[in-house]
């Protein structure tokens, strides 16, 4: 298994501004992801960090709006840019182990409950 | 396009037993997983399924039936802190991964 820890646990922002989550695992992963869940709902998919490279963005999710790092297989960031009330949400970290496919176990950070004002 | 149904709400009383059910249809398919995420907290992994049949751990069983784009979350035993919701999740033939928007699960003394 693997343990993944986020910060900030939460935070409270003023519209316009950037936050930085930071996505730390205790084991080499192959695949990072971001997620975003509104409360009650399910998981949406922002984008698959790649170590290395530019992040893959699911649709409706932009770099430029969510610039995300991946410097090593155990570290990630994710920036809320230029954010607006809509953004508030609770924003997930998931890695799978090393040599792990798509079908393989996810792990989650605990996430981060941003609220924009 | 991708479908993955659920109950919304469902609630049981300890020490029974209770059947999620989860209804996909997806791009193919590629396995499917359960996760159980209690209030404020992240998912956990619970079980994954790629095979027909029934797959048991303990108090948790999943069955998978790929001809009906059927799997039932099957918890027997219930404790209160059972209370969560489960997550059905489908990969698809892209290998991507397709949330249900989960079942919220109300355990009753």
């Amino acid at each position: 298994s693997a343990v993944i820890s986020q910060k900030p646990s939460r935070d409270i922002c003023q519209r316009g501004t950037s936050l930085t989550i930071q996505c730390q695992v205790d084991s080499q992963v192959t695949m990072m992801f971001w997620y975003r869940q509104q409360p009650g709902q399910s998981l949406t998919l922002i984008a698959t960090a790649n170590q290395g490279s530019e992040a893959t963005y699911e649709s409706g999710f932009v770099i430029d709006k969510f610039p995300i790092s991946r410097p090593n297989l155990t570290f990630s960031t994710l920036t809320v840019s230029n954010m607006s009330p809509e953004d508030s949400s609770i924003y997930l970290c998931s890695g799978m182990l090393a040599g792990g496919l798509y079908t393989d176990t996810q792990y989650f950070g605990p996430g981060t409950r941003l609220t924009v004002l | 396009g991708q479908n993955i149904d659920q109950p919304t709400e469902m609630t049981a009383t300890e020490g029974a037993i209770v059947q999620i059910n989860c209804t996909y249809q997806t791009s193919g398919f590629n396995g499917l997983f359960w996760y159980q995420q209690h209030a404020g907290e992240a998912p956990t992994f619970l079980s994954y399924n790629v095979l027909d049949g029934l797959e048991e751990k303990g108090r948790f069983s999943s069955f998978l039936s790929r001809s009906k784009g059927y799997s039932y979350l099957l918890l027997k035993e219930l404790q209160m802190k059972d209370s969560a919701s489960y997550l059905c999740a489908v990969v698809d033939s892209n290998y991507q991964l397709i949330w249900g928007a989960g079942t919220k699960l109300i355990i009753k003394p």
